[in-house]
């Protein structure tokens, strides 16, 4: 079935590199994206990636995608406490599907330790 | 300025009684969808639609309707049916995917409703 997962929590020292870890089941995803969200708040999305890329960088973020392992990861480097969020992995499937197949992880929340 | 808009942002009910949370976005979005969320879960999808007066159930739907009269709105009704109302409401929406457009969904800032 298709399920996407990523460890609930994550710390990280000001200043250091924080990478959020996700993997996916669907080989046919096409899009596969990141969103954060702050307290209280809806989801904004970060940045996505299409399936036929393996990196996407994107000023502090860095977007690896392995897809023979199924495994997307986002690195926000020089973590700041700005950054202190949920951040949410999610896929989609089929070329011209709609957003309804878009499957969410669980989250992980991201705290920055001074 | 371009967004979407929930309302109410929290809202409390008594057991048994039906409630709407709003939902209204001005992108021209073809497509909207609700989402509910629960501590340390991701989001599950309650209902979408992808075109004026129609919708379908996403993975959540039973004590949940919807209506899509016009394009711009999308409500929704957590009727006495669902058994565990108490949650935080997403609305969302997007345009179709297609060559300009990579599918990804814009959110409004929630609804949380309490069951007292």
């Amino acid at each position: 079935g298709e399920d996407v997962e990523q460890s609930l929590f994550l710390s990280v020292r000001e200043g250091d590199s924080s990478v959020i870890n996700c993997t996916y089941t669907d080989s046919s995803s096409t899009y596969l994206y990141w969103y954060k969200q702050e307290p209280g708040a809806g989801l904004q999305l970060l940045t996505y990636i299409f399936s036929n890329m393996d990196m996407k960088q994107d000023q502090r973020l860095t977007v690896l995608l392995n897809k023979k392992d199924k495994h997307l990861s986002l690195r926000i480097a020089d973590t700041q406490t700005g950054d202190s969020a949920i951040y949410f992995c999610a896929e989609s499937m089929g070329l011209y599907s709609s957003a309804s197949k878009i499957i969410f992880g669980s989250g992980t929340r991201l705290s920055i330790r001074p | 300025d371009g967004g979407i808009t929930q309302s109410p942002k929290y809202l409390f009910r008594k057991e048994g009684q039906n409630v709407t949370l709003s939902c209204e976005q001005n992108l021209n979005h073809d497509a909207m969808y609700w989402y509910r969320q629960d501590p340390g879960q991701g989001l599950r999808l309650i209902y979408y639609s992808q075109i004026v007066n129609d919708f379908q159930k996403g993975d959540i739907a039973e004590g949940y309707s919807v209506s899509r009269e016009k394009k711009e709105s999308f409500p929704l009704t957590v009727t006495s049916a669902q058994k565990n109302p108490t949650a935080f409401y997403l609305c969302a929406s997007s345009s179709i995917r297609g060559d300009s457009s990579a599918g990804e969904l814009f959110f409004g800032e929630g609804s949380r409703l309490t069951v007292l």
